[in-house]
C-alpha cells in the first residue's frame, strides 16, 4: 500500500509571495489533516478534512492560509502572502474512516517551507 | 483544553540502556485517545501505539512498552535495551473522542550512542 505523498519536499520563498503544497493521501482514507511543524515544537493541526468537507479548521490562519479537497482525494494548502514565522515543515496525514474513535493517522514525509 | 507535556527535552542513553520517555496529559473527556509517534531524523512520522482512555492494561511489543496511568494522567514509553536505530524525537499525542482536537506534546529528542 502507498503511503501519503507530498510535493515538492523542499521550498524556499521570499516573504509576502505565495506557495502551495501538495497532498495525496493513502488511498481510500476518507480524512484528510494539515499540520504545521516549527522546528523543535510537535505538529500542530492546521486543518482537518473528511473527504472533501472540513471537520475541524479553527486553527488555521484563515487571514493568509487556505486548503481545499476537491473530490475527496487530493489536497492543496496555500499560504498568500507568507510570512517569516511560516517557516516550517508541512505535514500531511490520512486517516482510514471517518474520525469517530480516533482512526490512527499516517503521516508523509512533509514539505519543509523556509520564508526569507 | 487538551494538552501534552513531555518533560524531557533530550536524553541520550548508551546503546542497550533501557530508557523511558514521560508523557503527562490534561483533558476533561473521560473518553480519549493517546498515541506516541516516532520521527527520524528522515522526518516522518511513524506511528507506535495508540491507547484509549478505558484500556489501562500495559502493553509490550518486542523492546517496546508502554505503561498507561489515569490515575496520574500519565502514558509513558520504555524502551529496553536500546539501539543506535532507536535515536529519533519521540511525539506524545491525546486526542478527543470524536476524532478532533488532536494534540502533540513538545516531543523528546532521543539519542542512543553506540
Amino acid at each position: 500500500e502507498a503511503g501519503v505523498a507530498q510535493s515538492p519536499r523542499y521550498k524556499i520563498i521570499e516573504k509576502r509571495q505565495s506557495v502551495a503544497f501538495w497532498c495525496n493521501p493513502i488511498s481510500g482514507h476518507a480524512t484528510l489533516y494539515w499540520y504545521q511543524q516549527i522546528l523543535g515544537q510537535g505538529p500542530k493541526l492546521l486543518i482537518q478534512f473528511q473527504n472533501n468537507g472540513v471537520v475541524d479548521d479553527s486553527q488555521l490562519p484563515k487571514d493568509r492560509f487556505s486548503a481545499e479537497r476537491l473530490k475527496g482525494v487530493d489536497s492543496t494548502l496555500k499560504i498568500q502572502p507568507a510570512k517569516l514565522e511560516d517557516s516550517a515543515v508541512y505535514l500531511c496525514a490520512s486517516s482510514r474512516l471517518i474520525p469517530i474513535r480516533a482512526e490512527t493517522q499516517y503521516f508523509g514525509p512533509g514539505t519543509r517551507l523556509l520564508v526569507l | 483544553a487538551q494538552k501534552v507535556t513531555q518533560a524531557q527535552t533530550e536524553i541520550s542513553v548508551v546503546e542497550k540502556e533501557d530508557v523511558t520517555l514521560d508523557c503527562v496529559y490534561e483533558t476533561r473527556d473521560t473518553t480519549y485517545y493517546l498515541f506516541w509517534y516516532k520521527q527520524p531524523p528522515s522526518g516522518e512520522l511513524v506511528f507506535l501505539i495508540r491507547r484509549n482512555s478505558f484500556d489501562e492494561q500495559n502493553e509490550i511489543s518486542g523492546r517496546y512498552s508502554w505503561n498507561f496511568q489515569k490515575s496520574t494522567s500519565s502514558f509513558n514509553f520504555t524502551i529496553t535495551a536500546s539501539q543506535v536505530v532507536d535515536s529519533a524525537v519521540y511525539f506524545c499525542a491525546l486526542r478527543d473522542n470524536y476524532g478532533q482536537n488532536f494534540v502533540f506534546g513538545p516531543g523528546t529528542r532521543l539519542s542512543v550512542l553506540p
